[in-house]
């Protein structure tokens, strides 16, 4: 079974590019997960969806970042401007929510991340 | 301000020795976490905690949840090289979801 899929692996840009992550969860799973993982603070969730729905986006450092999620089977993380402290590397999971509001309590199923470096 | 600090952050043993990671914080959480992530993959779960005292055993791995669901303990019971990989500890409130700071394991063999 083919797992949480991130597109670029590998990304480097200049400062004040556009750069679009994209991402395409497994099969049936009803949320979706963006992180950014860094040395200096670790692995910080961005933003979140439910049923194609954006539920929180708190983690959302900037007005910079947007993330939509247009079907069941896309992702995207956009970030316009980029600026050199963007650089991370950005996971994408999916996981396959049950009814309730416990959305964190089922495992989350991480691709293998984009690194990005922004010069 | 990290919620969920845990150590120690670095750890190196030798294989077959014993070790504990600890994962701290001042605030409650509804469900804990324990994920492993090994160099240049994401991370993958390990366990789920719920309950305050809960104990749940993984092989060689024993999770403990706080009695205060404020802390939570893994202890590695004879490591194996295979074991190696940073240790993620993620706490769970209501909509928000925080990962811990970390500890990198290497078992040397």
């Amino acid at each position: 079974d083919a797992g949480v899929i991130q597109s670029p692996r590998h990304e480097v840009t200049e400062m004040g590019q556009e750069v679009t992550l994209r991402c395409k969860p497994i099969s049936g799973h009803n949320s979706l997960f963006w992180y950014r993982q860094t040395m200096m603070r670790g692995l910080e969730l961005l933003i979140y969806f439910n049923n194609n729905v954006p539920i929180d986006d708190s983690g959302m450092p900037e007005d910079r970042f947007s993330a939509k999620m247009p079907n069941a089977s896309f992702s995207t993380l956009k970030i316009q401007p980029s600026e050199p402290r963007d650089s991370a590397v950005y996971f994408c999971a999916s996981s396959p929510r049950t009814s309730g509001t416990v959305t964190f309590y089922n495992e989350q199923f991480f691709g293998p991340g984009t690194r990005l470096t922004v010069l | 301000t990290q919620l969920l600090e845990q150590s120690p952050q670095f750890l190196s043993i030798q294989e077959g020795e014993n070790l504990t990671v600890y994962c701290n914080s001042s605030s409650v959480f509804s469900s804990l976490q324990w994920y492993r992530q090994e160099p240049g993959e994401g991370p993958v779960l390990l366990v789920t905690v719920v309950t305050g005292g809960e104990v749940k055993k993984l092989k060689r791995l024993t999770f403990q949840f706080g009695d205060a669901r404020k802390d939570s303990s893994l202890h590695i019971t004879a490591a194996q090289p295979g074991d190696t990989g940073l240790y993620l500890c993620a706490g769970a409130n209501g909509n928000q979801f925080y990962f811990g700071t970390g500890t990198s394991l290497t078992v040397i063999p």
